[in-house]
C-alpha cells in the first residue's frame, strides 16, 4: 500500500529564518507530488507541483522554492521566512493526471 | 479562472439531522468537482467527485453531492448526520486535462450535536 510522511508536525520559526520541510511517498514510483498551503481564513493554495525529479512547477510567485531530489521525495524551502509564509502546509501526491490526490497530515508553521 | 465559494464556515447540526455544506463554482471550462474531509488530527481524505459521468455522485460514509450546472453547484448532502462526521470539509474544483490542480474552497467546519 501507499503512504505519504510529511515532517514536522508544527513548527515555530523567527522572522528570517530558513525553511526546509519534507514529504516522501513510498509504495509507488513516479507519483506527482504537490504543495499546497492554507493560510488562516483562506482555501488550500496549489504551491507547487512536480511530475518528475528536477521537474518543478510553481503556480504563485512567493518566498517559497521546492526541490525534488528523488523520485519520492518533495523539499518545500525558504531562504529567509516572512511573517506571511505562515500557515498550514500540505503536501499531497497522485499517480497521474486526473487521479485523485492522496494528502499528507500537514505541518502548521507559525512564524513569529 | 477557476474558483469555489464555500458558504458558511461552520455549520452545526443535531445527530440524525440532514447535513447540507454548500459549494458553488465558478470555471470557464467544463469541471471536475471534488469533496474532500478533514477529520481532525487526520490528513485530507477524498470523499467523492464528479468527472461528467452521472451528476449525482455518492461517496463514502454515505455522502453524496449533485452536480447542477445551471446553479453552478456542488452540494454535499448526508441524510442523517453521525457524530463521527464532524470535521472539515472542502469543495475544490480543477478543468477537466487540468492534472490535479485543483483550486480549494475556504472549507466549513461541521458540528454534530446530540
Amino acid at each position: 500500500s501507499q503512504t505519504i510522511h510529511q515532517w514536522p508536525a508544527t513548527l515555530v520559526q523567527p522572522v528570517g529564518s530558513p525553511l526546509s520541510l519534507e514529504c516522501t511517498v513510498e509504495g509507488t514510483s513516479n507519483p506527482n507530488l504537490y504543495w499546497y498551503r492554507q493560510a488562516a481564513g483562506r482555501g488550500l493554495q496549489l504551491l507547487f507541483y512536480s511530475v518528475g525529479i528536477g521537474q518543478i512547477s510553481s503556480e504563485v510567485p512567493q518566498n517559497l522554492s521546492a526541490s525534488r531530489p528523488q523520485d519520492r521525495q518533495f523539499i518545500l524551502s525558504s531562504k529567509k521566512l516572512l511573517l506571511s509564509d505562515s500557515g498550514f502546509y500540505l503536501c499531497a501526491w497522485s499517480q497521474g493526471q486526473n487521479e485523485k490526490l492522496f494528502f499528507g497530515s500537514g505541518t502548521q508553521l507559525s512564524v513569529l | 479562472a477557476q474558483s469555489v465559494t464555500q458558504l458558511g464556515s461552520h455549520v452545526s447540526v443535531s445527530e440524525g439531522a440532514l447535513v447540507l455544506l454548500r459549494c458553488n463554482y465558478s470555471s470557464s471550462v467544463p469541471p471536475y468537482l471534488f469533496w474532500y474531509v478533514q477529520y481532525p488530527n487526520q490528513g485530507l481524505q477524498l470523499l467523492l467527485k464528479y468527472t461528467s459521468a452521472a451528476t449525482l455522485v455518492k461517496g463514502i460514509n454515505g455522502f453524496e453531492a449533485e452536480f447542477k450546472k445551471s446553479e453552478t453547484s456542488f452540494h454535499l448532502t448526508k441524510p442523517s448526520a453521525h457524530m463521527s462526521d464532524a470535521a472539515e470539509y472542502f469543495c475544490a474544483v480543477s478543468d477537466m486535462g487540468g492534472g490535479n490542480k485543483l483550486t480549494f474552497g475556504t472549507g466549513t467546519q461541521l458540528k454534530v450535536e446530540l
